[in-house]
């Protein structure tokens, strides 16, 4: 069964500064990848997904992730975080090759200091 | 268009008792899934429903937890004789299978409070 593994619990920047938040995967198959934010008091939206074609996804607000297979890794990076980014991203992984099944981490809270 | 719907948004019940919590998903979505959202577990798997076809149950955590989909649309999620160690958000999602809209839609959720 597919796992997923987020490796930062709580994040705290400056605005301005660089993000990558790591997230690792564990299934042999075929994968489809996804980025959820959730804003405080909002519902879990979609920041971006991968299924297949260029390794690197440009999603909503300036934010991209990179698959990288041999390294079963989906990081997001956003090159200059506002204190608007101020949320809670979870990484999330379907076995494409298989069923519709979607297995989240344990997500990253991410506090952005204005 | 509405999104996904959930109800009630918060519910309190005293350990031992039942709870039913409710699922509207998106019309058209053939796919529904609920998550149990709490502090330091992010999002736990615990059932999805795709289609016609059977359910993945397994992520229920045990044979208190059952939920069923009646029509391929409305969702409701039962919690037989609730724990403490129950009280979480529960969350509900929808998708629509497409390559391009391959893209789970989230209710708001239901807070469950077992006291």
């Amino acid at each position: 069964a597919q796992s997923v593994s987020q490796h930062n619990h709580h994040v705290i920047l400056s605005e301005a500064a660089s993000l990558e938040l790591g997230c690792n995967y564990s299934y042999g198959g075929t994968v489809n990848l996804f980025w959820y934010v959730q804003y405080p008091g909002q519902h879990l939206q979609l920041l971006l997904k991968y299924f297949s074609g260029d390794p690197l996804v440009k999603g909503i607000k300036g934010f991209e992730a990179e698959f990288i297979k041999s390294k079963f890794s989906f990081n997001l990076r956003k090159p200059s975080v506002q204190w608007s980014d101020t949320a809670e991203y979870f990484c999330a992984v379907n076995a494409g090759d298989r069923d519709d099944k979607i297995i989240f981490g344990k997500g990253t809270r991410l506090h952005i200091l204005p | 268009g509405a999104g996904v719907s959930q109800s009630p948004s918060n519910k309190v019940t005293e350990k031992g008792k039942d709870v039913e919590l409710r699922c509207d998903p998106i019309s058209g979505h053939t796919a529904l899934y609920w998550y149990r959202q709490s502090l330091g577990q992010g999002l736990e798997f615990l059932i999805y429903f795709q289609g016609n076809s059977a359910p993945d149950k397994s992520g229920l955590p045990s044979d208190r937890f059952s939920a069923e989909r009646t029509g391929g649309s409305v969702s409701t999620l039962t919690i037989q004789r609730t724990q403490q160690e129950d009280s979480a958000v529960y969350l509900c999602a929808s998708m629509h299978r497409g390559v391009e809209s391959y893209e789970q839609y989230f209710g708001p959720g239901t807070r469950l409070t077992v006291t």
